[in-house]
């Protein structure tokens, strides 16, 4: 069965500081992967995605994620965080059929 | 990209009462939707997928009387909470797949609805 863990459920980084929020997985095959960002009350934005190829995958925001099969993991990255960055992270695998999401992980942003 | 709106955006309704909500892909077209709930600070858990032309399979645990999904055509999915009661309570949010396209095979999500039953 295919799952999703976010280990972090709530991240305070400074304004300027670099981020990474860590996503592990499980799946039968080949996965696709997400990150989404959820503000209060609204939907969800696609910040990146990962389907094959390069496991480097660059998103929308400055954000970065890679993919590292050994390890299960889809960390996403930011080198500088901006304070509008402060929102609800999701980790999300799959995608033809369903969708399984991490709990996420709320960031906090300092001024 | 692709666009999927959700109607209403919040909705408040007296325990007992029916509420439906409207899914629709604005410039495409999906014959397979998705909804997902979601409570306070929590993630969203798949409720049902949404066929076109056929029955919505249900995840384990949804109770498909009391949540009731239309698929009427390629650009709109309805669900309709029955007999909503408080518990009920909770973000709604849909998704569709685009069938052909740029976008094709992505989903889309909606803005979501928040379902408060008094």
């Amino acid at each position: 069965a295919q799952s999703v863990t976010q280990p972090d459920i709530h991240i305070t980084v400074s304004e300027g500081a670099s981020l990474e929020l860590r996503c592990n997985y499980s799946y039968g095959a080949t996965p696709y992967l997400f990150w989404y960002v959820q503000s209060p009350g609204q939907g969800l934005q696609l910040l990146l995605k990962y389907f094959s190829g390069d496991t480097l995958v660059q998103g929308i925001k400055g954000f970065e994620a890679e993919f590292k099969r050994s390890q299960s993991s889809f960390n996403l990255r930011k080198p500088s965080v901006h304070w509008s960055d402060a929102a609800e992270y999701f980790c999300a695998v799959g995608g033809n059929n369903d969708m399984r999401f991490g709990a996420g992980t709320r960031l906090t942003v300092k001024p | 990209g692709a666009v999927v709106s959700q109607h209403p955006s919040w909705v408040i309704c007296k325990s007992g009462t029916s509420v439906k909500i409207e899914c629709r892909s604005l410039d495409f077209q999906a014959t397979t939707m998705f909804w997902y709930r979601q409570f306070p600070k929590q993630s969203l858990m798949l409720m049902a997928t949404s066929n076109e032309g056929s029955k919505a399979t249900y995840e384990q645990g949804v109770e498909k009387d009391k949540f009731l999904i239309n698929h009427a055509s390629l650009t709109l999915s309805t669900l309709t909470v029955t007999s909503a009661h408080p518990e009920d309570s909770s973000f709604y949010i849909c998704s569709a797949r685009a069938d052909s396209g740029r976008f094709y095979n992505e989903q889309f999500f909606g803005p979501g609805t928040r379902l408060t039953v008094l």
